[in-house]
């Protein structure tokens, strides 16, 4: 199983990058990297997902380097709404083994005006 | 275009006693999948249903059991409810046929507490 770990806290500014990195050691060849951001009392949102390498879209980058072993959520330029729990899945929803799909514990990020 | 949704909102319940739990996918959305969020938590996946048949479980006993209908909506029904059954019930829906098949839409939970 695809054990993941996150950072439990993290704390930043208005208008600074945030970059949270999970760790996935045991990562199966066919397992995605999902980031969702999730509010209290709220469903998590999808923010990004990716295999390996470099994604990007209109709210934040993903970072996966060759070896798959980690990857890291970069939100550019947070605001103060950006305040929630940031949770990485590994796994693949379609590939027979979506009893392997792992949330990690989530990172609690706290931005500060 | 619809999201998830997920009835009740809240729920309170006395151990021994059974619930169930309703899911209507976004439209479009041919799979439907079940979490578990204890408070503090992560989610943790229960079953997920294809085509309304379980297609993958988690490690949850056999009390927990789901169905899916025609129209891709979901439910989840919990019997012999435990005091550690208390938790925000998740549904999310994707489409296994797309591309993006591993973007989940997430609805809002059901907060279940069992007494």
């Amino acid at each position: 199983l695809a054990k993941t770990t996150q950072p439990i806290s993290m704390d930043s500014y208005e208008g600074q990058e945030v970059n949270i990195t999970c760790s996935h050691n045991n990562i199966a060849t066919n397992d995605y990297i999902t980031w969702y951001q999730q509010f209290p009392s709220q469903g998590p949102r999808f923010i990004i997902q990716g295999y390996k390498t470099k994604v990007t879209n209109e709210v934040a980058s993903l970072f996966i380097p060759a070896d798959r072993k980690s990857s890291t959520l970069s939100l550019p330029r947070v605001s103060l709404s950006d305040t929630a729990v940031y949770y990485c899945l590994v796994g693949d929803l379609g590939g027979g083994s979506q009893g392997n799909l792992i949330f990690g514990k989530g990172t609690k990020l706290s931005v500060k005006p | 275009e619809t999201g998830v949704t997920q009835s009740p909102t809240h729920l309170i319940k006395t151990r021994g006693q059974q619930v169930t739990l309703r899911c209507s996918s976004q439209s479009g959305h041919n799979t439907v999948s079940w979490y578990q969020q204890a408070l503090g938590q992560g989610p943790q996946f229960i079953f997920q249903y294809y085509r309304e048949e379980e297609n993958g479980r988690g490690n949850f006993p056999p009390r927990f059991s789901g169905l899916q209908f025609p129209n891709y909506s979901s439910e989840l029904n919990v019997n012999a409810l435990e005091l550690d059954d208390s938790a925000l019930y998740l549904c999310a829906s994707s489409d296994l046929a797309a591309s993006s098949y591993n973007e989940q839409f997430f609805g809002p939970g059901t907060r279940l507490t069992v007494l």
